[in-house]
C-alpha cells in the first residue's frame, strides 16, 4: 500500500512570511508525528497526534509552531513569522494505534528560509 | 528526558566485511529501540528494531543486540555490501505511542 506522503516536497520563503507542510499518513494509521531534521543530525520530535488530538506537543521549539489534524487523518503543520533558523527537512511519521511501535516515516519537506 | 548518543560518527569497511554500531541511552524506562538507515535525500527507513523484553533479534544480514543493564544497544551488519553505504540512525523510546528519541547518526561507507 501507499506510503506516509508529504507536500510540498521542497518549499523556500522569506524570512517572516507563514508556511504550512501537509503530511498524509498511511491509511489507518491513526498515530500521527512530526520530525525536524537538521544537517548531520538526527531527527528532532516536534509533536504527536493520536487521533485529531495533538497528545504530546512537548517538542515543539516555540509559539510560532503549530499543527493539526481535523480529520484524524492528514496533518498540517504551520509555522509563523518564519526564520532563517527553522531551515531544515520536517519528516511525518504514522503508526498504528493500540499496541504498534513501529513508526514509518515520509520522505519529508525541505523547508528554506531566506 | 531520554538522551542518545551514537558512536562512532563514520566507519568505513571493505566489501565482505562486518560493521559494528553501538548506541547509549540514559533513560532506563525506554523499551524500545529502532534502527534508521537514511540514503542521502532519502526518508529515514525502520530496518530493524528490538523491545526490551529480548536480548536480540536478527533479520538476514543484519542484528541488533540489547544490554539493558549497561543500557547500551547495537546493529551488526554482515557481508557488508556497497548498497549498505548510508547514514544509520538508532532512536529509543518510551513503546507505543511514544516520541523517538534518536542519535546523531553513523556514516557507513562500504568499499568495494
Amino acid at each position: 500500500g501507499a506510503g506516509v506522503s508529504q507536500t510540498p516536497s521542497n518549499k523556500v520563503t522569506e524570512k517572516g512570511k507563514y508556511v504550512e507542510l501537509r503530511c498524509d499518513p498511511i491509511s489507518g494509521h491513526t498515530a500521527l508525528y512530526w520530525y525536524r531534521q537538521s544537517l548531520g543530525q538526527g531527527p528532532e520530535f516536534l509533536i504527536y497526534f493520536q487521533g485529531t488530538g495533538a497528545a504530546d506537543d512537548s517538542g515543539l521549539p516555540n509559539d510560532r509552531f503549530f499543527a493539526v489534524r481535523p480529520e484524524g487523518s492528514v496533518s498540517t503543520l504551520k509555522i509563523q513569522r518564519t526564520e532563517r533558523g527553522d531551515s531544515a527537512v520536517y519528516l511525518c511519521a504514522s503508526s498504528l494505534a493500540g499496541a504498534s511501535y513501529e513508526q514509518y516515516f515520509g520522505p519529508g519537506t525541505r523547508l528554506t528560509v531566506t | 528526558g531520554e538522551n542518545v548518543e551514537q558512536h562512532p560518527s563514520t566507519l568505513s569497511v571493505q566489501e565482505g566485511d562486518s560493521a559494528v554500531i553501538k548506541c547509549t541511552y540514559s533513560d532506563s524506562a525506554s523499551n524500545y529501540f529502532p534502527w534508521y538507515k537514511q540514503e542521502l535525500g532519502k526518508r529515514p527507513q525502520l530496518i530493524i528494531d528490538i523491545r526490551s523484553n529480548v536480548g536480540e533479534k536478527k533479520d538476514q544480514r543484519i542484528a541488533v543486540t540489547l544490554n539493558k543493564t549497561a543500557k547500551h544497544f547495537s546493529l551488526h551488519i554482515t557481508e557488508t555490501q556497497p548498497e549498505d553505504s548510508a547514514v544509520y540512525f538508532c532512536a529509543a523510546s518510551k513503546g507505543a505511542n511514544s516520541k523517538l528519541t534518536f542519535g546523531k547518526g553513523i556514516t557507513l561507507s562500504v568499499r568495494p
